[in-house]
């Protein structure tokens, strides 16, 4: 049963590009986060995406967008990057119908740095 | 406002000690749920734990303990006879009711960085 998967593992990016990661939920897993992991913070969460529609957003610029597809999968984009992008950003993975647990599986994470 | 404080920026032990990492949250929801989550240096969340609001059994797990108490709004987490392999990052997180299913997020602290010397 393969977990949460996220490419690149690592990326390096100039101020100004754009930026696109991708991640593959767990299976069974319908419901994807994206969370935002500055150096030495705790992750913070950008948005969540279930049948391909944005559901939630934290308090992050339009700068970063995402994507879900049919197979659930996801990709975030930034745009117009900035050096204070430059963090580890970390996917997770539940499943909608279950608020029974509230739990979310979190993948290993896409560290990007801006120069 | 919703917020998960861990004051404890870095903890350094000697190998076998007990360590309690502290958490205290602010929520007005009667229904929540709290996380323990460990980052090792990889980088993926480990899940530890994961809580109710109306749940406030404590709970032993090996090595591991929790101690979650509402009146205090707090759920410290507990080591006994730490391991150099428990060095890593804690975080504590926040999860708060969701009034649909699906759309809750995860509010975690600043996290606690331990350090298990041997």
């Amino acid at each position: 049963d393969a977990g949460v998967t996220q490419s690149p593992t690592h990326l390096i990016k100039t101020r100004g590009q754009q930026v696109t990661l991708r991640c593959s939920p767990k299976s069974g897993h319908d419901t994807v986060s994206w969370y935002q992991q500055a150096l030495g913070q705790g992750p913070q969460f950008i948005f969540q995406y279930y049948e391909e529609e944005e559901r939630q957003r934290g308090n992050f610029p339009d700068r970063f967008s995402g994507h879900q597809f049919p197979n659930y999968s996801s990709e975030l984009n930034v745009n117009a990057l900035l050096l204070g992008d430059s963090a580890l950003y970390l996917c997770a993975s539940s499943l909608y119908f279950d608020a029974l647990s509230y739990e979310q599986y979190f993948g290993p994470g896409t560290r990007l740095t801006v120069t | 406002a919703q917020k998960v404080t861990q004051a404890q920026t870095e903890i350094s032990v000697v190998e076998k000690e007990d360590v309690t990492l502290d958490c205290v949250y602010e929520t007005r929801d009667t229904t929540y749920y709290l996380f323990w989550y460990k980052q090792p240096p990889s980088g993926e969340l480990v899940f530890l734990i994961r809580r109710n609001s109306f749940d406030e059994q404590n709970e032993i797990s090996g090595r591991y303990s929790w101690n979650f108490q509402k009146s205090t709004s707090s759920f410290n987490f507990t080591i006994t006879a730490s391991q150099v392999v428990d060095s890593a990052v804690y975080f504590c997180a926040l999860s708060p009711e969701a009034y649909t299913s699906g759309t809750y997020k995860y509010i975690f602290g600043t996290g606690t960085r331990l350090k298990v010397l041997a």
